[in-house]
């Protein structure tokens, strides 16, 4: 079965300063991969997703993540982190293309210092 | 669009009582998804609905939770009866067949079991 995993629960960068939150998946067949993120008090929001085309991928708000089979990684990051990015973030991984379901790991918090 | 709704978005409740929460998707999505998310077990996915039959219920936790899809624009998720561990925030989500996977997520509603 599909899964990730997403190493550090929690990680604290300084305003301004590189954002990596790393997640790795495992899945048999080419995956779709996805990262969300969550701010306070909501739900679910989609940051970007790897379907299979570019292995680049921007997202919203500066956030872009590199699909790297060779690692089984997919990495989130952001040149210079911003105190609104502070939220959680899921990684989620598909591999049976047409049902929708998805696998989410287990979410990273990020901390901004100011 | 007005993206996923859910009803009510706060509920606090007696252990013992029935619970009833709601959710109507995005027009034209196929696919929904109940989700549950607690500060120990993370987001966990209940159940899901393609085309409003249940795919995989593999999820809830026992007989006490109930969901339903009567038509394409709403589903329920009941809890009956209640019990305190129930606590949590519950999501609703989303999406469409076009092969992206891709989920929206609504904006949850707090539980409360007293």
């Amino acid at each position: 079965a599909q899964s990730v995993t997403q190493l550090g629960s929690h990680v604290s960068v300084s305003e301004g300063a590189l954002v990596l939150l790393r997640c790795n998946y495992s899945s048999s067949v080419p995956p779709y991969l996805f990262w969300y993120v969550q701010y306070p008090n909501q739900g679910l929001q989609l940051l970007l997703k790897y379907t299979s085309a570019a292995t680049l991928v921007k997202g919203i708000n500066g956030f872009e993540a590199e699909f790297k089979k060779s690692e089984t990684s997919f990495h989130l990051t952001k040149p210079s982190a911003h105190m609104s990015d502070a939220a959680e973030y899921f990684c989620a991984v598909s591999v049976n293309f047409g049902n929708e379901k998805l696998t989410f790991g287990t979410g990273t918090r990020l901390t901004i210092i100011p | 669009d007005a993206g996923v709704i859910q009803s009510p978005r706060h509920e606090v409740t007696e252990m013992g009582q029935e619970v009833t929460l709601r959710c109507k998707p995005i027009s034209g999505h196929d696919y929904l998804f109940w989700y549950r998310q607690t500060m120990m077990r993370g987001l966990e996915l209940l159940i899901y609905f393609n085309n409003n039959v249940p795919i995989d219920d593999s999820g809830m936790p026992e007989d006490r939770f109930s969901a339903k899809m009567p038509n394409a624009s709403f589903s329920t998720l009941k809890i009956q009866p209640s019990e305190p561990r129930d606590s949590a925030v519950y999501f609703c989500a989303s999406s469409s067949p076009a092969g992206t996977d891709t989920q929206y997520f609504g904006p949850g509603t707090r539980l409360t079991v007293l």
